[in-house]
């Protein structure tokens, strides 16, 4: 069975563009999150879906947003980038809304000069 | 407010030894614990989980404990292998929150042959 696949896998932004990120969870698994993950910060929540519903938020700006398909792939967007954005855009995906158990991708390297 | 700390960065360990890993939470509500491994440019990986009704919980080479009273959870990886160095990040979350997990900032293993 494949894994959660993300693309692109490296990604090189200026300031004020916007980016869109794409994840496709393992077959099956309908629940998609997202987490950022930078050197100071960690691994930071920015959303979960489920069913193309936003279910969970994490403490983002409104600049980052997501949304899920009927096929259960997801994108994220970031608009007006900030040097700040650089980071590990991770998505994870399980089987359930509530099921604990995740399975993160490799992972979107943006960069933001 | 880090939720969830791991206090010691670095881990240094010989190969055939005992790996102890700690993890402090402060938000009580939280009932469901995880451990992930993450190797350099991929995603994290599941490694073993505890219910907060549980204080143990074994697979293989990998036992958790979590002690509630103390908010203190540990991963004992016995013996220790090479193939285990790797940062390992332990993770929290709560029902109602669905699959927002709150992660600590990583324990980077080093196991020397």
């Amino acid at each position: 069975k494949a894994g959660v696949t993300q693309t692109p896998r490296y990604l090189i932004k200026t300031r004020g563009q916007q980016v869109t990120l794409s994840c496709s969870p393992i077959s099956g698994h309908r629940s998609v999150s997202w987490y950022q993950q930078t050197p100071g910060q960690g691994l930071q929540f920015l959303f979960e879906y489920f069913s193309e519903t936003q279910r969970n938020k994490g403490n983002f700006p409104g600049r980052f947003s997501g949304r899920q398909f009927s096929n259960s792939r997801s994108e994220m967007n970031v608009s007006t980038l900030e040097l700040g954005d650089s980071a590990l855009y991770l998505c994870a995906s399980s089987l359930e809304a509530d099921d604990n158990e995740q399975f993160f991708g490799p992972g979107t390297r943006l960069t933001v000069l | 407010d880090q939720q969830v700390k791991q206090n010691s960065p670095s881990l240094s360990v010989q190969e055939g030894r005992i790996s102890i890993l700690n993890c402090d939470y402060t938000n009580s509500m939280f009932d469901y614990f995880l451990w992930y491994k993450k190797y350099p440019a991929e995603g994290p990986t599941f490694l073993i989980s505890i219910s907060s009704i549980k204080d143990k919980n074994e697979d293989g080479r990998f036992t958790v404990f979590l002690n509630k009273s103390a908010k203190h959870l540990s991963l004992h990886i016995v013996p220790s292998q090479p193939g285990d160095s790797a940062v390992y990040f332990c993770a929290a979350s709560r029902s109602e929150y669905g699959n927002k997990l709150v992660f600590g900032a990583g324990t980077i293993l080093r196991v020397k042959s």
